[in-house]
């Protein structure tokens, strides 16, 4: 068990706010990503981190940003939200070497943009 | 943006039936290709991993082939149960970032009693 914890679970939030949702576990992988899924997309990357500091984008980072300040934890902030932006949010984590880098999921963020 | 594609979007068949999807993926750069079975509310959990060209898994009544060459796997399920029922999705692993998963659409399979 990855021991991945997700917060909050769910989150109603207004238009233009900032919102943070945090990825947190507990065995000192390197390896972590943010994916949203919608609606007949699967799961698109919005961000991924490789270690502390160390992170880049994925398709569909527009409107986010991330932060990894510590191996445990990873941030994804929604700088301004939007209604394009509720959806539900997966974090993952994988393992080099572990089942060819396979995820591990967390339970997800179910976030609705009013 | 790497272009996986899974096919068909949606199925249901009978509780008994046999059935299978594809999974189709760029046929260059391969480092693997997963498999994963996602219950509603519920987080996707890892199915199958495959690396090798002609490789073939199972598990239970579930079983998944690998063509690298051409970029297409196949999912099937022998015996569908109702409990089968699941969106299934592929990633797409390449070599030259092992770690950063492309995702298909997934098919969702609904299994009637």
């Amino acid at each position: 068990d990855a021991g991945i914890t997700q917060s909050p679970r769910h989150k109603v939030t207004e238009t233009g706010t900032p919102v943070t949702l945090r990825c947190h576990q507990t065995e000192n992988h390197r390896y972590m990503y943010w994916y949203r899924q919608d609606p007949g997309h699967g799961l698109r990357l919005i961000h991924y981190s490789y270690g502390v500091k160390d992170t880049d984008k994925g398709e569909v980072s527009d409107g986010y940003s991330v932060s990894r300040s510590k191996t445990e934890d990873f941030l994804l902030t929604l700088e301004s939200a939007t209604s394009s932006q509720t959806s539900v949010y997966f974090c993952a984590i994988s393992v080099p070497g572990q089942d060819d880098y396979g995820y591990t999921f967390g339970s997800g963020t179910r976030l609705t943009v009013v | 943006i790497l272009n996986v594609e899974q096919s068909p979007q949606s199925l249901h068949v009978q509780e008994g039936d046999s059935t299978n999807f594809t999974c189709s993926f760029p046929s260059s750069n391969f480092y693997a290709l997963h498999w994963y079975r996602w219950e509603t509310a519920k987080s996707p959990e890892a199915l199958f991993v495959m690396t090798l060209n002609g490789d073939e898994k199972k598990k239970g009544r579930i079983s998944a082939t690998l063509n690298t060459k051409e970029g297409y796997s196949y999912l099937y399920i022998k015996g569908s149960q109702p409990e089968d029922s699941a969106t299934y999705l592929c990633a797409f692993s390449p070599g030259t970032n092992a770690g950063k998963s492309t995702f298909g659409d997934g098919t969702t399979l609904t299994v009637k009693p």
